[in-house]
């Protein structure tokens, strides 16, 4: 069965640094999304990616971060300068396909740690 | 603008007992509404999904939830409880973009 997956699983970065999360979504999908869950807290919507442009991003999305999707397979989260409050788990999710346009499949997710 | 909210921050039932997880939604416009289930230390996997098709719906695991329009809502029920449910589940509801989630539901099962 297709599949989201993610990489790295745990990344662990300093203050300051730079990351790129990646994601692989399922094939045949058309809309991507990055979401992140701070440890024990819901799980909150970043970003969607249509037609290879963003089609909605929320107030957390701010000019550190950026999405790419630059083979036509990836879909990457680069963060330009980490903060402490960038610790959290992201999420990778796709959708999209002829049958089941609404349903969002999402990654295993990457566990962010700033230190 | 959409939102949901989900009653009860954690829930405990006994093995084999009804399980029942409270959701109530807010929108402008009918949405679609999804029920997600996150195990420790993994990701969100899909249990069941309401399109405007059948307001009853039956998702994996046993799981199924009811949309009521006139309630705002959307229940996850399961008639008996295995210790394998012991999860945190989401309900989340979409307009056709973003998924806005609730705060989660942390079901215990009592062996």
């Amino acid at each position: 069965e297709p599949e989201v997956t993610q990489t790295p699983s745990h990344q662990v970065t300093q203050m300051g640094q730079e990351v790129i999360l990646r994601c692989v979504p399922i094939s045949n999908h058309l809309y991507f999304y990055w979401y992140r869950q701070i440890l024990g807290q819901k799980v909150e919507f970043l970003v969607s990616f249509y037609n290879n442009e963003i089609s909605e991003k929320s107030e957390i999305f701010d000019d550190q971060f950026s999405v790419e999707r630059p083979d036509g397979s990836n879909f990457t989260l680069k963060i330009r300068s980490t903060k402490l409050e960038d610790s959290a788990m992201y999420f990778c999710a796709s959708s999209g396909d002829r049958d089941t346009p609404y349903e969002q499949y999402f990654g295993p997710g990457t566990r962010l740690t700033v230190t | 603008a959409q939102s949901v909210t989900q009653l009860g921050s954690h829930v405990s039932v006994s093995e084999g007992a009804l399980v029942l997880l409270r959701c109530n939604y807010s929108s402008s416009v009918p949405p679609y509404l999804f029920w997600y289930v996150q195990y420790p230390n993994q990701g969100l996997q899909l249990l069941l999904k309401y399109t405007s098709a059948a307001t009853l719906v039956k998702g994996i695991n046993g799981f199924e939830a009811e949309f009521k329009k006139s309630e705002t809502s959307f229940h996850l029920t399961k008639p008996s409880a295995h210790m394998s449910d012991a999860a945190e589940y989401f309900c989340a509801v979409t307009l056709g973009g973003k998924l806005t989630f609730g705060t989660g539901t942390r079901l215990t099962i009592i062996p």
